[in-house]
């Protein structure tokens, strides 16, 4: 399977501030998604990070307040902009990749955000 | 919209017994259905999947079962060990895009 690897691995942030998240592949991969997992909550696809186009957000998420780059098949940023308390979760990206029986999707180590 | 619903939401057993977790889709052009166990503060990790295409699959303590007419898949762990002990998801999809969530299983196996 693909190594993937996030940065930062956790931060702390004041609200209204911005924090940006790297999410880079050891390969070159198609599919790249970002989640988001609350305290204690499962997880909740954000966007489909798209290399050249603009990333597909599901809904009840947007571009303005998580604008997502995916300048190659093998890195991928996600902002989260304008930050409340709210937004404290664990953000992940994952990537689809090979397994014995087919394609599947793994997961990056994530990146812990508290907002004070 | 699309949503995967998943019980328990904890399950407690003694080592060596059996766990099973259910979960139901109501999206019916799913045809890929992973499980996740996320341990404390790690990623959540594969452990088995299963597509349409197949009603049943194991792997040594694990198994999978789908029932497609019914719209649900359930994880089997057979001789529960205390590293067993996590947060298991089940997920479906269309192909292996966008994942839906169950809302995870807090398992516990005690020694």
């Amino acid at each position: 399977s693909a190594v993937i690897s996030q940065k930062p691995s956790r931060d702390i942030c004041q609200r209204g501030t911005s924090l940006t998240i790297q999410c880079q592949v050891d390969s070159q991969v198609t599919m790249m998604f970002w989640y988001r997992q609350q305290p204690g909550q499962s997880l909740t696809l954000i966007a489909t990070a798209n290399q050249g186009s603009e990333a597909t957000y599901e809904s009840g998420f947007v571009i303005d307040k998580f604008p997502i780059s995916r300048p190659n098949l093998t890195f991928s940023t996600l902002t989260v902009s304008n930050m409340s308390p709210e937004d404290s979760s664990i953000y992940l990206c994952s990537v689809e990749g090979a397994s014995r029986t087919g394609e599947t999707q793994y997961f990056g180590p994530g990146t812990r955000l508290l907002v004070l | 919209g699309e949503n995967v619903e998943q019980h328990p939401s904890t399950l407690s057993v003694q080592e060596g017994d059996s766990a099973v977790i259910k979960c139901t889709y109501s999206d019916s052009a799913s045809n890929y259905f992973p499980w996740y166990k996320q341990e404390l503060g790690k990623r959540p990790q594969l452990i088995i999947d299963i597509r349409s295409n197949v009603g049943e699959k194991k792997d040594q303590r694990i198994a999978v079962t789908l029932n497609k007419t019914a719209k649900h898949f359930s994880l089997h762990i057979t001789e529960t060990q205390p590293e067993d002990s996590a947060v298991y998801f089940c997920a479906g999809s269309r192909n292996t895009g966008k994942l839906i969530f169950g809302q995870g299983t807090t398992l516990q196996v005690k020694p």
